[in-house]
């Protein structure tokens, strides 16, 4: 069955430090990946995308994110948190048909 | 540039009761979408559209309808509501030739059926 789970429902990190969130995710055909962001009261915000190519993929907001197909993989990264990248996010799968996976989504909490 | 626009931002219904929310876009976008949104699931697709006249049935479409009369609205329409509709309801476009996953999102509406 195709599926995306990300496994932190809430992740807390101090404001200036690193930050990976988790996905993994199990797709019968090669995958689309994706990232969005939820701000509080807010619709969703792409982040960043895989189609092809370079498996390391950089984003908006000074994210990156690494597709690593051995492991089913597509972890968000970010060198240094800033308070107002506190949000909830979201990987999602995608492949040719218009439908797409989400995840149930990670809540980031910044520790001032 | 408005975006995806949906009406109303917030709504409280009885059990039984209709009621419809709407979703515009000024982006001339071919492929529209409607999902709830439910905690500790993610988002779950009710109806899409690829063009105007066109319409499909997602992952949860019971209890729902749509039409798509013109390329810039995408209306959902609960014909009558349940407790179980409670959630937030996201509308979503994508341009055409654009990648699925490619979408633009509305700000919500946070639907209450009591």
């Amino acid at each position: 069955a195709q599926s995306v789970t990300q496994p932190d429902i809430h992740i807390t990190v101090s404001e200036g430090a690193s930050l990976e969130l988790r996905c993994n995710y199990s797709y019968g055909a090669t995958p689309y990946l994706f990232w969005y962001v939820q701000s509080p009261g807010q619709g969703l915000q792409l982040l960043l995308k895989y189609f092809s190519g370079d498996t390391l993929v950089q984003g908006i907001k000074g994210f990156e994110a690494e597709f690593k197909r051995s492991q089913s993989s597509f972890n968000l990264r970010k060198p240094s948190v800033h308070w107002s990248d506190a949000a909830e996010y979201f990987c999602a799968v995608g492949g040719s048909n218009y439908q797409l996976i989400w995840g149930a989504g990670t809540k980031l909490i910044i520790k001032p | 540039n408005a975006g995806v626009t949906q009406t109303p931002k917030f709504q409280v219904l009885k059990t039984g009761q209709s009621m419809t929310l709407q979703c515009a876009q000024d982006m001339n976008h071919e492929y529209m979408s409607w999902y709830r949104q439910d905690p500790g699931m993610g988002l779950r697709l009710i109806h899409y559209s690829v063009g105007a006249g066109i319409t499909d049935q997602g992952e949860v479409p019971n209890g729902y309808n749509v039409s798509r009369s013109t390329t810039e609205d995408f209306p959902l329409r609960l014909l009558s509501a349940a407790p179980s509709q409670t959630s937030v309801y996201f509308c979503a476009s994508r341009r055409a030739g654009g990648r699925i996953g490619e979408l633009f999102f509305g700000e919500g509406s946070r639907l209450t059926v009591l």
